[in-house]
C-alpha cells in the first residue's frame, strides 16, 4: 500500500514556463514533507520542505504548497530551466522522525529549451 | 565538506557472499538511515539509527544488519547476498527533529549487483 503517491511518471515543459509536480499521501501521521531532486548516478538532493503547520513555503524559484484536508502537496518551479531536468521525489515523515522518510516513485521532469 | 560518503560505489557479488557497505558523515548528525532504490520505485527504508548504539528496523530490513558504534559511521551488512538484494543503496543523515525539522542529506549511493 503506497502511502506517498506521485501519479505522473513524467512531465515535459518548455523553458521559462511553470512546472507543477503533484504528490498525494494517505498517512495522517505524516507531519513533514520534502521534495528531492535526483540526477542519474547521484544521490537525492534536498530541494524544499514544508511542515504540517504551514500551507506554503517558498525558496527562490521553488514553492511547495500543502493541502492537509486533501492530503495533497505540489511543487511549483517558476521559471523552469533546462538544468531542472531530473527525477523529483516527494517524501514524508511522521512528527519527530525526519530519519524515517517514505518516498513516492518519482516524476521525471524534462524542461525543453 | 564531504557530507555523506558511501563506499564502494559499485560492487558485484555472488549469491551467498557477504559484504559491508560503508557510510560515513562529517556533519555530526545524530540520525542516520539506509534506503534502497529499485527500478521504477521510490527509496525504501531498510534500517535507521537515532544515535550511537541505537538502531531499529525500517520497512524492508530482512537480510540486512546494522550497527552504530560512532556518530560518524553507519555500516550496512549483507550476511548472505541474494539476487533480490540487487539494488542501489543510499545512506542519509540528518539533525533536528520535531519543531526544528531538518532534511536528510544523502550520499551518492552504492550500486550492488548479485549474481
Amino acid at each position: 500500500d503506497q502511502q506517498v503517491k506521485q501519479n505522473s511518471p513524467s512531465l515535459s515543459v518548455q523553458e521559462g514556463r511553470i512546472s507543477i509536480l503533484n504528490c498525494d499521501y494517505t498517512n495522517s501521521m505524516f507531519d513533514y514533507f520534502l521534495w528531492y531532486k535526483k540526477y542519474p548516478a547521484e544521490g537525492p538532493t534536498f530541494l524544499i520542505s514544508i511542515s504540517s503547520i504551514k500551507d506554503k513555503n517558498e525558496d527562490g524559484r521553488f514553492t511547495v504548497f500543502l493541502n492537509k484536508s486533501a492530503k495533497h502537496l505540489s511543487l511549483h518551479i517558476v521559471p523552469s530551466q533546462p538544468g531542472d531536468s531530473a527525477v523529483y521525489f516527494c517524501a514524508a515523515s511522521p512528527r519527530g522522525s525526519n530519519y524515517k522518510l517514505t518516498f513516492g516513485k518519482g516524476t521525471l521532469l524534462t524542461v525543453n529549451p | 565538506n564531504a557530507g555523506v560518503t558511501q563506499t564502494p560505489k559499485f560492487q558485484v557479488l555472488k549469491t551467498g557472499q557477504s559484504m559491508t557497505l560503508q557510510c560515513a558523515q562529517d556533519m555530526n548528525h545524530e540520525y542516520m538511515s539506509w534506503y534502497r532504490q529499485d527500478p521504477g520505485m521510490g527509496l525504501r527504508l531498510i534500517h535507521y539509527s537515532v544515535g550511537a548504539g541505537i538502531t531499529d528496523q525500517g520497512e524492508v530490513p530482512n537480510g540486512y544488519n546494522v550497527s552504530r558504534s560512532t556518530t560518524e559511521d553507519f555500516p550496512l551488512r549483507l550476511l548472505s547476498a541474494a539476487p533480490s538484494q540487487t539494488s542501489v543503496y543510499f545512506c542519509a543523515s540528518s539533525s533536528g527533529t520535531g519543531e526544528d525539522n531538518q532534511p536528510q542529506h544523502f550520499g551518492d549511493g552504492t550500486r550492488l549487483s548479485i549474481l
